[in-house]
């Protein structure tokens, strides 16, 4: 079956703009994690949607960055007045339920300028 | 804090040695324990996996890693790499007690080579 997708593949945009990450998980999957991955880092963990709600959002590191999933599929990440710092490949997972394996998608590289 | 310590940061090897990437984390409460592999312009993909019961766990390109509660570690072997191993491989904690979220490792390269 289809795997995690997530959109663009690739962004690059200019410093203070506004970007959106869009990740559609695993048909199912009530659970939806978004992870970022800087160069020579293992994965970090933003936020955790069970279904449509925001069940952790502990690691998104300041109020610049918001993430919906409104009809508890998809989920938008969102990331206001980016910065250079913001650079990273950001990865969408899903699983079944909290408790089960995340299956990770291939990422999104945004590239702020 | 929790974390998840990865030892080597590079491993070259010569095909068909055996490997060994460790992997050690901060806690000995419940844990979940995860490798990833990430192969070159891929994504993010589940090696292998501990949740409970034998603390042996095996994948199925054999590839193997072992529970060790007492030295709260996880590393990964293979008794014979190939070069398409050559990969990323990080190493994945999630604690029981501490949401869902899992803790990565900072990587290990294994490069093999003939």
């Amino acid at each position: 079956g289809a795997g995690v997708s997530q959109t663009p593949s690739n962004k690059v945009t200019e410093k203070g703009k506004y970007v959106e990450l869009r990740c559609d998980p695993i048909s199912g999957h009530t659970a939806l994690y978004w992870y970022r991955q800087s160069l020579g880092q293992g994965p970090e963990f933003l936020i955790y949607f069970q279904g449509t709600g925001a069940a952790d959002d502990s690691g998104l590191p300041n109020d610049r960055f918001f993430a919906v999933r409104p009809e508890g599929s998809v989920s938008t990440l969102k990331i206001q007045r980016t910065e250079r710092g913001d650079s990273a490949v950001y990865l969408c997972a899903s699983s079944i339920s909290r408790r089960d394996t995340q299956y990770f998608g291939p990422g999104t590289r945004l590239t702020v300028l | 804090a929790q974390s998840v310590t990865q030892l080597d940061s590079q491993v070259p090897v010569f095909e068909e040695a055996p490997v060994e990437l460790r992997c050690n984390y901060s806690s000995s409460v419940s844990v979940y324990l995860f490798w990833y592999v990430q192969y070159p312009n891929q994504g993010l993909q589940l090696l292998l996996k501990y949740l409970s019961g034998s603390t042996l766990v095996e994948s199925i390109n054999g590839f193997e890693a072992e529970f060790n509660k007492s030295q709260t570690s996880f590393h990964l072997r293979k008794p014979s790499v190939h070069i398409s191993d050559t990969a990323e491989y990080f190493c994945a904690v999630r604690y029981n007690q501490a949401g869902t979220a899992l803790i990565f490792g900072k990587g290990t390269t294994l490069s093999v080579s003939s």
